[in-house]
């Protein structure tokens, strides 16, 4: 089992709708956990941090935590085209430690 | 969001020489940077942990002699590929953490080697 588990997609939806990305993770020590994005060809932007269960807003986005079901999740409303990307889950167990990622989930908004 | 400045942005060598990257945390202090490789299609694969002023952490697998890393001040570290060979052509990403524990990416270096 991977660590940290993403589907790799790609997902589709149509511009306007809203985009779910989904992430598993197997080790229940972890405390923190990020959403990045990454378009072809370019590094990682972080979109979001969420540390506590719950959701968490910042404009179009969503990170929603859920620690005993091991599961993280981001929102994507109203989606772009220009949202076309691949969004990486991480996960760190402690602030010192070291991230790890999975493997990326493709999105693809259609005009 | 702080800013990383990755440098060069694409490198092409030879055969046989050594290249070297160079990572800079702009607007924050960063004791720890982390270095990356990235495939076409595939997720980050992380090389080495690098803590300011002390030895990089590699990780398994990783040639430390081959990568060379070095982390001499708060703001900048570097990595040296040394005697490079075409299976080390790759993407190769830097990332620096800031106090708050949040890990930034510089733009990433993409390394030909013929």
């Amino acid at each position: 089992q991977k660590e940290v588990e993403q589907n790799s997609g790609p997902l589709s939806v149509p511009e306007g709708a809203i985009a779910s990305l989904n992430c598993t993770y197997s080790d229940r020590g972890s405390q923190s956990f990020f959403w990045y994005r990454q378009y072809s060809g370019k590094s990682p932007e972080l979109i979001m941090s969420i540390y506590s269960n719950g959701d968490k807003e910042d404009g179009r986005f969503t990170a929603q935590l859920n620690k005993a079901s091991q599961y993280v999740s981001l929102l994507i409303r109203d989606s772009q085209p220009s949202d076309s990307a691949t969004y990486l889950c991480a996960v760190r167990r402690g602030q010192g430690g070291k991230l790890i990622f999975g493997q990326g989930t493709e999105l693809s908004v259609k005009p | 969001g702080a800013v990383v400045s990755q440098h060069p942005s694409w490198v092409i060598c030879k055969s046989g020489t050594s290249v070297k990257i160079e990572c800079r945390s702009l607007d924050f202090q960063a004791t720890t940077m982390f270095w990356y490789r990235q495939f076409p299609k595939q997720s980050l694969m992380l090389m080495a942990t690098s803590n300011e002023g002390s030895k990089a952490t590699y990780e398994q697998g990783v040639e430390k002699d081959k990568f060379l890393i070095n982390h001499a001040s708060l703001t900048l570290s570097t990595l040296t590929v040394t005697s490079a060979h075409p299976e080390d052509s790759s993407f190769y990403i830097c990332s620096a953490r800031d106090l708050k524990g949040i890990q930034y990416f510089g733009a990433g270096t993409r390394l030909s080697v013929l």
